[in-house]
């Protein structure tokens, strides 16, 4: 069965230091993988997804992930960090276009 | 271009009752999914519908069930409403085109409380 494994519920990091939020996936099959955004209130934005092009993914505000397959991994990272990017974040996997298997979630907290 | 559209935004129950959600989706999207997020966990699939038939559920009870119209349109019902029921429900909608997939859009949600 897929699954899908976030490391972290809370992360803080300090205004201008490096993202780094994981995520390790379980499939038999290669998976499509996503990172969504959600902010308070609010539905889910898509930041990238992967579907078995470039490994380097590369996404919107700055964000990226890299698949590993050796790893079964797919972390999401952003070089400088934002105020703005205060928020909770979600990766997703599928193997079809049927549904999504969601992690936990992680709060990402930008400390001043 | 319009997104996901979900009403209404806010809705407050009494157990027992039942209510019905609804779901535009995004202009060129003819397949819609229902997703259920639990304050503090990620969503969860509900079921997902196309050319106005259930295609595939998740681990839901039959309470929950769901209707697409011809316009791509879907409403989501909850019958007998249970205080766990109480989540913001998430509609997507997705399409194949000449690119292939085009992954789900997500509206904002429609928050329901249960009391």
């Amino acid at each position: 069965a897929q699954s899908v494994t976030q490391l972290g519920s809370h992360v803080s990091v300090s205004e201008g230091a490096l993202v780094l939020l994981r995520c390790n996936y379980s499939s038999s099959v290669p998976p499509y993988l996503f990172w969504y955004v959600q902010y308070p209130n609010q539905g889910l934005q898509l930041l990238l997804k992967y579907t078995s092009a470039a490994t380097l993914v590369k996404g919107i505000n700055g964000f990226e992930a890299e698949f590993k397959k050796s790893e079964t991994s797919f972390h999401l990272t952003k070089p400088s960090a934002h105020m703005s990017d205060a928020a909770e974040y979600f990766c997703a996997a599928t193997s079809g276009t049927y549904k999504y298997i969601f992690g936990t979630g992680t709060r990402l907290k930008v400390l001043a | 271009d319009a997104g996901v559209t979900q009403s209404p935004t806010h809705l407050i129950k009494t157990r027992g009752q039942q209510v019905t959600l609804r779901c535009s989706p995004k202009s060129g999207h003819d397949t819609v999914s229902w997703y259920q997020q639990a304050l503090g966990q990620g969503p969860q699939f509900i079921f997902q519908y196309y050319e106005e038939e259930e295609r595939q559920r998740g681990n839901f009870p039959d309470r929950f069930s769901g209707h697409q119209f011809p316009n791509y349109s879907s409403e989501l019902n909850v019958n007998a409403l249970l205080l766990g029921d109480s989540a913001l429900y998430l509609c997507a909608s997705s399409s194949w085109d000449r690119e292939g997939w085009s992954g789900y859009t997500f509206g904002s949600g429609t928050r329901l409380t249960v009391v």
